[in-house]
């Protein structure tokens, strides 16, 4: 099984700022098959990128990806307000049995 | 619009039982591959199940093989997860989520929709 370590546990940061959240895998994620959810409190998680740089219908261009083999990356450009939220990446393949990192909290400094 | 509806939540006793639903809505069900997701609270997601979209595959978290069992009825648009043998280490809020296909054939294994979630507490 693939584990996902996710860095920092938690950014503090200033609306206007840049986010950089990275997500390693303890073994090669094949094909960049590696996506990033957003979860707001009390709100169900919502995909933000997949095949590690694609953004998902309706993200703003603010949210980027990048990376590849074990090391990935989530950039949101400029945070806005909206943006403080708990990220989580998932590693998924040719099963159903992907894997998630534990997550990073962006939240305002 | 995608819709994803979960309802049969609920406070049960260790060792109990719970049926949970997912109604769904907006795209062709018989068509996706779905999956249940679980998020104990304070904590991380957690992959629980899968079944294909004809229903004939079904998939299980080591952490609830043999007591939970997924499946769907195509006709009434609705996912299922029958879950038995409840623990303590249950407790979670459980989310419905469809696989997206790409080129209409291919199931690529990340979520493109979640519902809102199901609360299921264990506890005596």
């Amino acid at each position: 099984e693939i584990v996902l370590t996710q860095s920092p546990g938690t950014l503090s940061l200033s609306p206007g700022e840049r986010a950089t959240l990275s997500c390693r895998a303890s073994q090669s994620v094949s094909s960049s098959y590696l996506a990033w959810y957003q979860q707001k409190p009390g709100q169900a998680p919502r995909l933000l990128i997949y095949g590690a740089s694609s953004r998902a219908t309706g993200i703003p261009d603010r949210f980027s990806g990048s990376g590849s083999g074990t090391d990935f990356t989530l950039t949101i450009s400029r945070l806005e307000p909206e943006d403080f939220a708990v990220y989580y990446c998932q590693q998924y393949g040719s099963s159903p049995r992907g894997t998630f990192g534990q997550g990073t909290k962006v939240e305002i400094k | 619009e995608v819709q994803l509806l979960e309802s049969g939540g609920g406070l049960v006793q260790p060792g109990g039982s719970l049926r949970l639903s997912c109604a769904a809505s907006g795209f062709t069900f018989s068509s996706y591959a779905m999956s249940w997701v679980r998020q104990a609270p304070g904590k991380g997601l957690e992959w629980v199940s899968a079944i294909s979209g004809s229903g004939g595959s079904t998939y299980y978290a080591d952490s609830v093989k043999g007591r939970f069992t997924i499946s769907r009825d195509n006709s009434k648009n609705t996912l299922y997860l029958q879950m038995n043998s409840l623990r303590a280490e249950d407790t979670a809020v459980y989310y419905c989520a469809k696989y997206p296909l790409v080129f209409g054939v291919v199931i690529m294994y990340y979520f493109d929709y979640w519902g809102q979630g199901t609360l299921v507490t264990v506890s005596s």
